[in-house]
């Protein structure tokens, strides 16, 4: 079975202040990660996804296998961050569909 | 390319109605999934349908739901017989054929059942 853990609701922090929002995750294969986000008033969209090794928007995510982690992190926040943010697994195979975390809602505070 | 387009956005019922939400994916994907978010929860799989297929159900609740997706027109959620606890966001995602790994997602449809 494949879990996702997201083990902070609400996370506040100052504008300029690093954020890091925890992910964790349970699959027996070779997963792949995201990490989603929800403006307020907007579709959930995603922001990155591991495989790609990229930073959006200032955030970057590493897949750790040996701590089954992908924490999100961001070195100086800004108030537009702000938003829902959710992790979520892809398995392989046929297991085609996200299984996603409980969401943390981020507060970057002025 | 409009989005996933999701109607209607909001839907009250009342016990035991039916509700139908639909869902038209992104022009060239053929690909849908269905999850559902209950107030204070992340978003739960349901359903994962190709054109004319279920693949993948174990997300659904066994009974009173059901879904589609045709050859031609959107995809269709399906509530019959509504209850309180059928309360909840509903958010369609559509992916591209081949190797499918990023979904996008519908703005919702919220299912208040009075």
């Amino acid at each position: 079975a494949q879990r996702v853990t997201q083990p902070e609701k609400l996370l506040s922090v100052f504008k300029g202040a690093p954020v890091e929002l925890k992910c964790n995750y349970s699959y027996s294969g070779s997963p792949e990660l995201f990490w989603y986000v929800q403006y307020s008033r907007q579709r959930l969209q995603l922001l990155l996804r591991h495989i790609s090794r990229e930073s959006i928007k200032g955030f970057t995510a590493d897949l750790n296998k040996g701590e089954t982690s992908f924490h999100l992190k961001k070195p100086f926040a800004q108030e537009e961050d702000s938003a829902m943010y959710y992790c979520a697994l892809s398995g392989s195979g046929s297991a085609r569909q996200l299984t996603f975390g409980s969401g943390t809602q981020l507060t970057v505070l002025p | 390319n409009a989005g996933v387009m999701q109607n209607p956005r909001h839907l009250v019922r009342r016990r035991g109605q039916e509700a139908r939400l639909r869902c038209s994916p992104m022009k060239g994907h053929s690909h849908v999934y269905w999850y559902r978010q209950l107030p204070e929860e992340g978003l739960k799989f349901m359903v994962y349908l190709q054109k004319e297929n279920i693949i993948d159900e174990s997300g659904m609740p066994k009974e009173r739901f059901s879904a589609e997706f045709p050859k031609e027109g959107p995809s269709i959620l399906r509530i019959q017989q509504v209850v309180r606890g059928d309360s909840a966001a509903y958010f369609c995602a559509s992916s591209p054929p081949g190797q499918i790994k990023e979904a996008f997602f519908g703005q919702g449809t919220r299912l208040t059942v009075v």
